[in-house]
This record gives structure tokens, C-alpha cells and sequence, in this order.
């Protein structure tokens, strides 16, 4: 079964607007990753966020992480085309355990 | 994708034949992964492994078998196809496992008729 869900499965938005996506979880997490994949392609690291930490910052990324409500949210500001891809969270078990989960992806579209 | 370099690219095979994937990295990292990414259930895991020789099995390692005589080697067979596994299959390494980021290949795209 997947470990994390996110919401939403799909998200259009126009150019220059913020997107948000949120990921839940199921069990406590040594940390919480998100990844990018472009249609055809591998994934990509974006960015990750310990257990320890409630906000994580790259670029035009943000990262939020509530582990009380094993949630965590991924915000891009001031979308592009090039964004358009597909998102992904992916979830590490506590320390020790090596099985990175990932869950079911939201699909984002930027439209020029 | 930059250093791990997945072949074939695309195959595609008869039922109850076996069929071997190649996963190569160049990063020397100790970490290598094999998924499955499928509609509606995103990515999943086969197996893994830990170093030379040593592999641990994912959640969906019911007909896949995997090993690993050197560090930039990772192998995924499967020992008589089934329809059900047709998919688009990714390895990844990394240096710390699941405590650091992973890097992806390109994608294996198996169609098993």
C-alpha cells in the first residue's frame, strides 16, 4: 500500500500563479521528500524535509511539514511552463529502515 | 539522470519468458533501487539494495529477482514474465539510502504480451 497521497491527482493553473500540493502519510517518517517528473522521464529531487524541521525552502519551492497531521505541502510561486510535470512525495521510514515510499503523484499543468 | 543509465530502454517480451533489466551507475553510490510506476499507483518498490550482495525486498517482490556483483551493477529479472507486469520500470541509487535524495534513470518500458 502507498505510504503517502497526494492531493490534488491533477491541478491546471495560469502562468505566474502559485500551485499548491499536499501530501499525506501514514506512519512517522525519518523525512519527507518531493520530486519532479517530467512526462517520459525519471524523477527528480527537489527538495527534502527532516522530521525535525516544519518549513523548507529552494528557489521558487516552498516545503511545509506537520507531523502531527503527517501532512506535508509543497508550494511553487510564480509557476512557469517548464513546471508542468508531475509531483511526487516520497516518504523515509524511521532511521535504519531504507525503503523510500513514494505515493501516487499530483499531475501539474501550467497554461501559458 | 545524469550517471545511472538503465537498458533496454524499451522491450518488449512474451508471456513466460524471462527478461533481464540492467541498471548502471557511475556515482559509485552504495544504494540501488528498483520501481515500478504504474497508472494510479505511482511508484512502487521491487527491491533494493544495500551494498554488494546484499538486496531487501520491496512491496511488490512476488516474481522479480535481483542481484548485485559490483557496486555500479544493479540487475532486475524476471524469471517468466507475466501480462500483469507490464510497466515502466526505474532504477535509482543514492549514497545514504532513504536519509538523502535519490537519483533516477530513464525508465525501462516492458510490454509483456
Amino acid at each position: 500500500s502507498q505510504q503517502g497521497e497526494e492531493d490534488p491527482q491533477a491541478l491546471s493553473i495560469q502562468e505566474g500563479e502559485n500551485a499548491t500540493m499536499n501530501c499525506s502519510y501514514k506512519t512517522s517518517i525519518n523525512n519527507l521528500q518531493w520530486y519532479r517528473q517530467n512526462s517520459g522521464r525519471g524523477l527528480v529531487h527537489l527538495i527534502l524535509i527532516r522530521s525535525n524541521e516544519r518549513e523548507k525552502h529552494s528557489g521558487r519551492l516552498r516545503v511545509t511539514l506537520d507531523t502531527s497531521k503527517k501532512s506535508s505541502s509543497l508550494l511553487i510561486t510564480a509557476s512557469r511552463a517548464a513546471d508542468t510535470a508531475s509531483y511526487f512525495c516520497a516518504t523515509a521510514p524511521n532511521f535504519g529502515n531504507e525503503k523510500l515510499t513514494f505515493g501516487t503523484g499530483t499531475r501539474l499543468t501550467i497554461i501559458p | 539522470d545524469a550517471g545511472i543509465t538503465q537498458s533496454p530502454r524499451h522491450k518488449v517480451t512474451e508471456t513466460g519468458t524471462p527478461v533481464t533489466l540492467r541498471c548502471h551507475q557511475t556515482e559509485n553510490h552504495r544504494y540501488m533501487y528498483w520501481y515500478r510506476q504504474d497508472p494510479g499507483h505511482g511508484l512502487r518498490l521491487i527491491h533494493y539494495s544495500y551494498g554488494v550482495k546484499d538486496t531487501d525486498k520491496g512491496e511488490v517482490s512476488d516474481g522479480y529477482s535481483v542481484s548485485r556483483s559490483k557496486t555500479e551493477d544493479f540487475l532486475l529479472t524476471l524469471e517468466s514474465a507475466t501480462s500483469s507486469q507490464t510497466s515502466v520500470y526505474f532504477c535509482a541509487s543514492g549514497d545514504r539510502g532513504s536519509d538523502e535524495k535519490l537519483f533516477f534513470g530513464s525508465g525501462t518500458q516492458l510490454s509483456v504480451l
